[in-house]
């Protein structure tokens, strides 16, 4: 069973126009949530993040919105620039229980001049 | 803080041989994570340890593979008696342990199997 599930497996923007990668999970339990953009040949790289006691986080031209209800996130690129251009991984764990990530399958985000 | 390395970056090997994976934490992190990740898929969780102690593993992790932290520093995996189904890139990463917790990776090795 699929915990955590990336329903685009890509999606394409222009250059300074905003991107909207979706995240969708199935565990209740799971109370905090990250975002990685991984290049190819490289691990992947922390980028945000946001615990279940919020709705919403940003940093710099990154925001992750969180809707604890429908049990979806989302990350949001403004603006989005080439290189941006990557796989993006949205993960969950359960604070305090081993902090065990779980993957979605990610999104290949094509930015494009 | 030179970050997570892992060693070798590429391994090939034949079926029915025996791999050893090295990664190197960055230095007081004392959570180390053992992820596997196969083409067109997000990482899977492996296994992880406090210090030097192993605290859980996944059931994904046969008896033929073996992870060890020693001394709470750096960690090895080895793959026993290989087979086509373990080609994946296995990743590190590493953490303070703190709540909640922000998991650095490295680089991955990459196993193909033949």
């Amino acid at each position: 069973d699929q915990q955590v599930k990336q329903n685009s497996p890509s999606l394409s923007v222009q250059e300074g126009r905003i991107s909207i990668l979706n995240c969708d999970y199935t565990n209740s339990m799971f109370d905090y949530f990250l975002w990685y953009k991984k290049y190819p040949a490289e691990g992947p790289t922390f980028l945000i993040s946001i615990s279940s006691i919020k709705d919403k986080n940003e940093d710099g031209r990154f925001t992750v919105f969180l809707n604890k209800s429908a049990k979806h996130l989302s990350l949001h690129i403004v603006p989005s620039q080439p290189g941006d251009s990557a796989v993006y991984f949205c993960a969950a764990s359960v604070i305090g229980a081993g902090n065990m990530l779980t993957f979605g399958g990610g999104t290949r985000l094509m930015v494009k001049p | 803080d030179t970050g997570v390395s892992q060693n070798p970056r590429h391994k090939i090997t034949k079926r029915g041989q025996n791999v050893t994976f090295r990664c190197d934490p960055i230095s007081e992190h004392n959570r180390l994570y053992w992820y596997r990740q196969t083409l067109g898929q997000g990482p899977e969780f492996l296994t992880y340890f406090q210090n030097e102690a192993q605290l859980e593993k996944s059931r994904l992790l046969s008896d033929r593979f073996s992870a060890e932290r020693p001394k709470g520093s750096f960690s090895t995996l080895e793959i026993q008696r290989t087979e086509q189904g373990d080609s994946a890139m296995y990743l590190c990463a590493s953490s303070l342990g703190q709540i909640p917790d922000t998991q650095y990776f490295g680089p991955g090795t990459r196993l193909t199997v033949l």
